[in-house]
């Protein structure tokens, strides 16, 4: 099916462990996004990209890195893994476009740092 | 001050019922607005856009008044299955990928 897929699902790590969330898209959309959700907070923009090869810095970047070499996909690096990165992570994308369409997401990591 | 802020909820109402959701923000240049929907440890998922001229989609009306920097959202008939949190979304710039503004939703649960 067509859409925004997120990988993995579920992961916990350990503080100062670093990994890579995956995130791809199959509708050539050029905007992509990665938020994070905690309680009581709403989302928050982390990183977003316009387009492969431009990445931009959103509300919350410090501890994230992202690149965007293709179309369809956008990872999120966590560089050294902190407590206060627990989260829900999601990845959005929409057509340049669009503006009047809104986003569509990806199902979500759920990241546990211990 | 929050860029965009929502009634907390949540908000309990039996089967039928009509409820209205409040949403405030605070860039008067925003140029987007849009109501999401949220399930239990889901993704949102676009429900509408908001239109100057307010906007109907079923049972559902999105009102935008750029005057007071009001956003609202009617649910009509409501249904168990309209149980969910209602996220406001404002995009300060048309076309702009950065400054897609979430509130920080409302709860809606029907009772039957």
């Amino acid at each position: 099916n067509a859409g925004v897929t997120q990988t993995p699902k579920f992961q916990v790590l350990k503080t100062g462990q670093s990994m890579t969330l995956q995130c791809a898209q199959d509708m050539n959309h050029e905007y992509m996004s990665w938020y994070r959700q905690d309680p009581g907070m709403g989302l928050r923009l982390i990183h977003y990209s316009v387009g492969a090869g431009i990445t931009d810095q959103g509300e919350v970047p410090n501890g994230y890195n992202v690149s965007r070499s293709t179309t369809e996909d956008f990872p999120l690096r966590l560089l050294s893994a902190a407590p206060s990165q627990t989260s829900v992570y999601f990845c959005a994308s929409r057509g340049q476009g669009a503006a009047n369409y809104g986003y569509t997401f990806g199902s979500g990591t759920r990241l546990t740092v211990v | 001050r929050k860029e965009v802020e929502q009634d907390p909820g949540p908000f309990n109402v039996p089967e039928g019922a009509t409820v209205a959701f409040n949403c405030t923000y605070s860039n008067s240049a925003s140029q987007s607005f849009f109501w999401y929907r949220q399930d239990c440890r889901k993704e949102p998922k676009l429900l509408m856009s908001v239109y100057s001229s307010g906007n109907e989609d079923g049972r559902f009306t999105a009102q935008l008044n750029r005057a007071s920097q009001y956003i609202s959202l009617l649910i009509r008939d409501s249904k168990l299955s309209d149980s969910a949190t209602y996220l406001c979304v404002v995009n300060p710039r048309s076309g702009s990928a950065r400054q897609l503004t979430f509130g920080s939703g409302t709860q809606l649960t029907v009772l039957p």
